[in-house]
């Protein structure tokens, strides 16, 4: 199995602040990785698909990149509505495997 | 509008089953793969299973394989969860969600999500 390891598990951080989040896979998963937003109470929303596609109707601010093991999601201005906890998945496996998770909170 | 409706979950004593159920609307289910994702209270998300448009393909997590069983109806839009043998390591929020695969393998959209919660 695909093991995803976020890093940090969480961060404090300022409105306005850029912040980054990233993510390795135990193999090469090619450009296969997937970022999502989850807030208490409600499902995950896609944000960032096949490492670096923005879902529709996300803002701009919210990018990702990378390939093979290594990727990022950077957030950049963050707004009060940011804060949540994000995910990354793989799907290169057939078993979609998720990273532990980045809770982002307010400084 | 793409709305995933689940339902079947509650409150179920220890080795005991229970049935979700995922019900679709808004676009054409029978050509979606769709996956069922778990959380624990407090917890991140965990992947579950996975069946295939026409339920060809079929693959679970270790920690539910032989305790679970996914599968579908197209003609009802719906797609199903039978767990058998729960554990409290079950107790969870179960989530319904669709691929989508034009460009890759994503989750699109997804259900509310229902509670089972496994206790005696």
């Amino acid at each position: 199995d695909i093991q995803m390891a976020q890093s940090p598990s969480s961060l404090s951080a300022s409105v306005g602040d850029t912040v980054t989040i990233t993510c390795r896979a135990s193999q090469n998963i090619d450009r296969y990785l997937n970022w999502y937003q989850q807030k208490p109470g409600t499902a995950p929303k896609l944000l960032i698909y096949v490492a670096s596609g923005v879902q529709s109707g996300v803002p701009s601010r919210f990018s990702g990149s990378g390939s093979g093991t290594d990727f990022t999601l950077t957030i950049s201005s963050l707004q009060p509505e940011d804060f949540a906890t994000y995910y990354c998945q793989q799907s290169y496996g057939t078993r979609r495997s998720f990273g532990g998770g980045t809770k982002v909170e307010i400084k | 509008e793409v709305q995933l409706l689940t339902s079947g979950g509650g409150l179920v004593r220890p080795g005991g089953s229970l049935r979700l159920s995922c019900t679709a609307s808004g676009f054409t289910f029978s050509t979606y793969n769709m996956h069922w994702v778990r959380q624990a209270p407090g917890k991140g998300l965990e992947w579950v299973s996975y069946i295939t448009s026409g339920s060809s393909y079929i693959e679970y997590a270790d920690s539910v394989k032989g305790r679970f069983t996914v599968s579908r109806d197209n003609a009802k839009k719906s797609l199903y969860l039978q767990m058998d043998n729960l554990g409290a390591e079950d107790t969870a929020v179960y989530y319904c969600a669709r691929e989508a695969g034009d460009s890759g393998f994503y989750f699109d959209y997804w259900g509310h999500g229902i509670l089972v919660t496994v206790s005696s």
